[in-house]
């Protein structure tokens, strides 16, 4: 076990609402990384929170939206669902120290299992 | 052209066989390298990063080349529990993790 918790575990929606996700980081990170994994597909990196910041962003448009709480947890928003948002959200806490940005190792957290009908 | 690419599989192989996968990278800024495995409906777990000096951990070895921009990962003596899909991943700085695929690993009794 990770330690990062996400909730629901699954969740299904129609196309057009909005869905949020949560995930608890683990004791001690102070940084959150979000993923959309479809099915047969490596995930894929949609943004990352450092310090309650947005610090980076991958090739999702801006129905995808994010926040990061003083106690390190997070939320993943997405705005005008559509089918092909039908996917394994995935969220990973890491430690990273100040100044320049450098890698710990990502935990990952079980993920979301989102459908859209 | 993909950001990594891996063969998809599936690799079945049996039980106590050596197998060894590959990747490519296209951006030769990237600065960290991992293999992560996905057991099935499960998230990713690290496996262990590559270094450019190659790196070995028990039965898993990996292996780095820069000029290549090529990735490796080679595990022996291999059991059924080896069975899961084996993600190639690329950090280029503050940016999050890139992955590829996944290959696909059947170990067969």
């Amino acid at each position: 076990e990770t330690g990062v918790t996400q909730s629901p575990t699954h969740l299904i929606k129609t196309r057009g609402q909005q869905v949020t996700l949560r995930c608890s980081s683990q004791s001690g990170h102070n940084t959150v990384s979000w993923y959309q994994q479809a099915l047969g597909q490596g995930p894929q990196f949609i943004f990352q929170y450092y310090r309650e910041e947005e610090n980076g962003r991958g090739n999702f448009p801006p129905r995808f939206s994010g926040l990061q709480f003083p106690n390190y947890s997070s939320e993943l928003n997405v705005n005008a669902l559509e089918l092909d948002d039908s996917a394994l959200y995935l969220c990973a806490s890491s430690l990273v120290g100040s100044g320049t940005v450098s890698y710990n190792e990502q935990f990952f957290g079980p993920g979301t299992r989102l459908t859209v009908l | 052209r993909k950001e990594v690419e891996q063969d998809p599989g599936p690799f079945n192989v049996p039980e106590g066989a050596t197998v060894a996968f590959n990747c490519t990278y296209s951006n030769s800024a990237s600065q960290s390298f991992f293999w992560y495995r996905q057991d099935c409906r499960k998230e990713p777990k690290l496996l262990m990063s590559v270094y450019s000096s190659g790196n070995e951990d028990g039965r898993f070895t990996a292996q780095l080349n820069r000029a290549s921009q090529y990735i490796s990962l080679l595990i022996r003596d291999s059991k059924l529990s080896d069975s899961a899909t084996y993600l190639c991943v690329v950090r280029g700085g503050a940016d999050g993790l890139t992955f590829g695929k996944g290959t696909h690993l059947i170990i067969q009794p």
